[in-house]
């Protein structure tokens, strides 16, 4: 099984300033994906950025980019010139086995962040 | 249109009562999710249809009863329900089966409380 782990519970930045968020990850399989989710208050999970492990360069969107050390099963997430609306809960995935031999998207149990003005 | 909506937003049900949860997506994804959400914790899933056939049921509790009647819908029919069942229901879709790079579109979710 795959497993997923997000070390900080909550984090706090100012606003404009960059934050890094903490994933590592333990697979045993040479292909995989690290996703990264956005949860604002109002509840919906916004995909903001993928990774796949066979991708030769860091992925970024925008202001999101991923640290990715493969050596090191990590992918954080940094969130450069952080906004108010930022402040959400950030989950790390990926993808794990479910029953029946199909797959299942697992997620970490996530980071507070708040953007304080 | 990248949108998944869910009705209702909040629900608040007695244990007795049966009611059903309803998501939908006209992004034409071919795979649908139900995930469950307890306060403070990850998303964790329930049930996905993929081509409108149940494929996975990841050992979800009968008074839980999923219904997939297009590949635009996606029905959660809940009856005798229990207090500790209160969550927030995530439904998602995906253009095709999990793979390694589908990712997942989210409605915001059904804020559900058993009484």
């Amino acid at each position: 099984a795959q497993k997923i782990t997000q070390t900080q519970p909550g984090m706090f930045v100012q606003e404009k300033e960059a934050v890094t968020l903490d994933c590592t990850y333990d697979t045993s399989d040479p292909s995989y994906g690290l996703f990264w989710y956005k949860q604002p208050s109002s509840g919906e999970m916004i995909f903001l950025i993928y990774q796949g492990s066979y991708d030769q360069q860091n992925a970024t969107e925008g202001r999101y980019s991923l640290n990715f050390q493969k050596a090191r099963k990590s992918a954080n997430l940094v969130i450069s010139a952080s906004q108010l609306g930022d402040s959400a809960m950030y989950f790390c995935a990926m993808r794990d086995l479910a029953q029946g031999g199909s797959e299942k998207l697992v997620f970490g149990k996530g980071t507070k962040l708040t953007v304080n003005p | 249109d990248t949108e998944v909506t869910q009705t209702p937003k909040h629900l608040v049900m007695g244990m007795t009562n049966k009611k059903s949860l309803k998501c939908e997506q006209h992004m034409g994804h071919r795979a649908m999710y139900w995930y469950k959400q307890k306060a403070k914790k990850p998303p964790e899933l329930m049930f996905v249809y993929s081509y409108e056939k149940l494929s996975i049921n990841e050992s979800v509790p009968s008074r839980f009863s999923p219904e997939c009647p297009n590949s635009s819908l996606l029905n959660l029919h809940l009856h005798a329900l229990q207090p500790e069942d209160s969550a927030l229901y995530l439904c998602a879709s995906s253009q095709g089966e999990m793979g390694t790079n589908e990712k997942l579109f989210f409605g915001s979710g059904t804020q559900l409380s058993v009484l």
